[in-house]
């Protein structure tokens, strides 16, 4: 699976967007970004997930470049409880090889911090 | 409610013995894995498995067992060969086919003294 790079923190201020970006220059033209965010002491929990289209739910909004090269994951309107860790994970959608959706390979991620 | 329940939610055991973690999951998943988390880092792949009666070594397995004997239970033993066992440790599943998303238990979190 492709690594990513995420900034370690970011500050949001409370019903702002935040903006949340990962860059994945060496992606597979069969892989996709997914999403999952951490709240402290929890299991992580999914967000989003995309191949190329831009992808939006009742979460967040992902925007994915033409080159897949990088991304950004949006929350529109932030709230104190999104405080958490987010991590950006590229891999192969499916059953792929044998391996299942939840063999995930997680980085640092990014610590995102909403303030009032 | 489906999902997946861990327990007990803190563990304390001395040095030199064995325990076992419990996991159990309600969401009829095939797949399921159990992570380990030291504090300010990501989560690592212990085990997993995606059968019943079938597991494989994720990438930090050594000192630690599993069994799958049962589709809705994973029990992670963490041996005592394990040489820094204190850390946070996490169990999802997921479908094989059909996903998109692995759902997470709530931890348990092993202090060894």
């Amino acid at each position: 699976d492709a690594k990513t790079t995420q900034p370690t923190s970011m500050d949001c201020a409370e019903g702002r967007a935040a903006n949340l970006p990962c860059n994945h220059s060496t992606i597979s033209g069969n892989e996709y970004v997914y999403w999952y965010r951490q709240i402290h002491s929890q299991g992580p929990q999914y967000i989003i997930h995309g191949l190329k289209n831009n992808e939006t739910n009742e979460m967040a909004s992902l925007i994915i470049t033409e080159d897949r090269k990088s991304s950004t994951l949006i929350l529109p309107h932030a709230t104190l409880r999104d405080t958490a860790v987010y991590y950006c994970i590229v891999r192969v959608a499916g059953y792929a090889g044998g391996t299942s959706y939840g063999k995930l390979t997680f980085g640092q991620g990014t610590i995102l911090t909403v303030h009032p | 409610d489906g999902g997946i329940t861990q327990s007990p939610k803190y563990l304390f055991r001395k040095e030199g013995q064995n325990v076992t973690l419990s996991c159990e999951q309600n969401l009829n998943h095939d797949a399921m894995y159990w992570y380990r988390q030291d504090p300010g880092q990501g989560l690592r792949l212990i085990y997993y498995s995606q059968i019943v009666n079938d597991f494989q070594k994720g990438d930090i397995a050594e000192g630690y067992s599993v069994s799958r004997e049962k589709k809705e239970s994973f029990p992670l033993t963490v041996t005592s060969a394990q040489k820094n066992p204190t850390a946070f440790y996490l169990c999802a599943s997921s479908l094989l086919q059909g996903g998109p998303e692995a759902f997470f238990g709530q931890g348990t979190r092993l202090t060894v003294v």
